[in-house]
């Protein structure tokens, strides 16, 4: 069963609009790890953000900034002003409770394409 | 700032034959764990590995793979006979606690 749904596999924006991702998990433990990644088109993964499923506050980092619910288990992610250094594949994971070393292991969603153009 | 280290960025391989990709994790970390995007796809955990052994894998990873840490430093990925469908980006990563770091990923062609 898929744990992370990314539903948007492509939102193409014009430069500076606003951009919303949406990311909607399923768990069963109370304590879990989400996160935010950035795959450019040269395929690395750029860490974004880490949220613990105990800390429900938003977060704004520049242009970026997240909304984690836990009532509706989503962990959106909006980028500002949109610019085309945006445009990549943004993923989101989760990390669950268990053993100590169940930390480092994600499992993510699908991805969103996102397309900025000038 | 530390960071993991993958060797080679990109490799090209002949069906059949075997691959071995490297990672270089965290010095401090203690967790390691392999994973696989298939070209357009999501990434995917295939191994994690503490404390010399494998402590988890998923179904993906079948006799095909195995996973070693030969020395105090290195963390390599081993796939035996290669197909075609096992060419993918392989990211390795590293974890002391709540962190996974990733490397910058390995391209493996098999052609």
């Amino acid at each position: 069963a898929q744990k992370v749904t990314q539903a948007q596999t492509e939102i193409s924006v014009v430069e500076k609009e606003d951009v919303t991702l949406d990311c909607v998990y399923e768990t069963r433990d109370t304590t879990y790890y989400l996160f935010w990644y950035k795959q450019p088109p040269s395929g690395e993964l750029v860490f974004l953000i880490r949220r613990n499923s105990f800390d429900e506050q938003n977060e704004i980092s520049g242009r970026y900034s997240w909304n984690f619910q836990k009532s509706t288990s989503s962990f959106n992610f909006t980028i500002t002003a949109s610019q085309v250094v945006d445009s990549a594949v943004y993923f989101c994971a989760l990390s669950e409770a268990g053993t100590t070393d169940s930390w480092g292991k994600l499992q993510f969603g699908a991805g969103t394409q996102v397309v900025v153009t000038p | 700032e530390p960071e993991v280290t993958q060797t080679p960025s990109h490799q090209v391989t002949q069906m059949g034959q075997e691959v071995i990709l490297r990672c270089v994790p965290i010095s401090n970390h203690l967790y390691f764990y392999w994973y696989r995007q298939i070209l357009g796809q999501k990434v995917e955990f295939l191994v994690s590995f503490y404390n010399n052994e494998i402590s988890e894998k998923s179904e993906i990873f079948d006799d095909q793979f195995s996973v070693e840490r030969p020395d105090g430093s290195n963390f390599t990925l081993k796939i035996r006979s290669t197909k075609l469908e096992d060419s993918a980006m392989y990211f390795c990563a590293s974890s002391e606690a709540f962190e996974a770091f990733f490397g910058q990923g390995t391209r493996l062609t098999v052609v």
